[in-house]
């Protein structure tokens, strides 16, 4: 079964600073990754995803995230954080052969003024 | 409707009572998730619906939990004799046959047991 890995549950940032929140999955087949974010008293929401397209995608708000196989990961960054990026970051893979996503702990994105 | 649909939206219930949440997956979907998130952290899976296949019940905490759908539509989770340690936001979502595409999330049932 795929699983996914993000290290470090709460991340702090200056305002400004870059934004790499990062994520390794483990899977049996090339997977397809997500990246969503929560807002404060809001639900999640799709930032990106990668679909075996272009390795390196672009999302919402700025964010964009890299399809590494060899090293089996898909970090999120954004060049220069902004006081509205304070949310939580999940990361997600769904394995092709199963359709079921599988999601990270989490990262609670702090951006100190 | 335009999206996933869950309620009630919040609840309050007593130690030991039973509580019903609700979830409405986007027309068409046919995959259902089920996931439980308590303060401060992640995201836990708690069952899976995909079509007319057995769910996968492999992230129900208890045999207090349980959850039902019926056919591709509506699916309730259940909690029998709640305990204070089951508050948390149970969040709801769907996607489509396609493992391509994204699961759309609710807005979530926050529940309080006291």
């Amino acid at each position: 079964a795929q699983s996914v890995t993000q290290l470090g549950s709460h991340v702090s940032v200056s305002e400004g600073a870059l934004v790499l929140l990062r994520c390794n999955y483990s899977s049996s087949v090339p997977p397809y990754l997500f990246w969503y974010v929560q807002y404060p008293n809001q639900g999640l929401q799709l930032l990106l995803k990668y679909t075996s397209a272009a390795t390196l995608v672009k999302g919402i708000n700025g964010f964009e995230a890299e399809f590494k196989k060899s090293e089996t990961s898909f970090h999120l960054t954004k060049p220069s954080a902004h006081m509205s990026d304070a949310a939580e970051y999940f990361c997600a893979v769904s394995d092709r052969g199963n359709n079921r996503l599988a999601f990270g702990k989490g990262n609670q994105v702090v951006v100190i003024p | 409707g335009a999206g996933v649909s869950q309620s009630p939206s919040n609840k309050v219930t007593e130690k030991g009572k039973d509580v019903e949440l609700r979830c409405d997956p986007i027309s068409g979907h046919t995959a259902l998730y089920w996931y439980r998130q308590r303060l401060g952290q992640g995201l836990e899976f708690l069952i899976y619906f995909q079509g007319n296949s057995a769910p996968d019940k492999s992230g129900l905490p208890s045999d207090r939990f349980s959850a039902e759908r019926t056919g591709e539509s509506v699916s309730t989770l259940t909690i029998q004799r709640t305990q204070q340690e089951d508050s948390a936001v149970y969040l709801c979502a769907s996607s489509s046959l396609w493992t391509n595409t994204e699961a759309f999330f609710g807005q979530g049932t926050r529940l309080t047991v006291v």
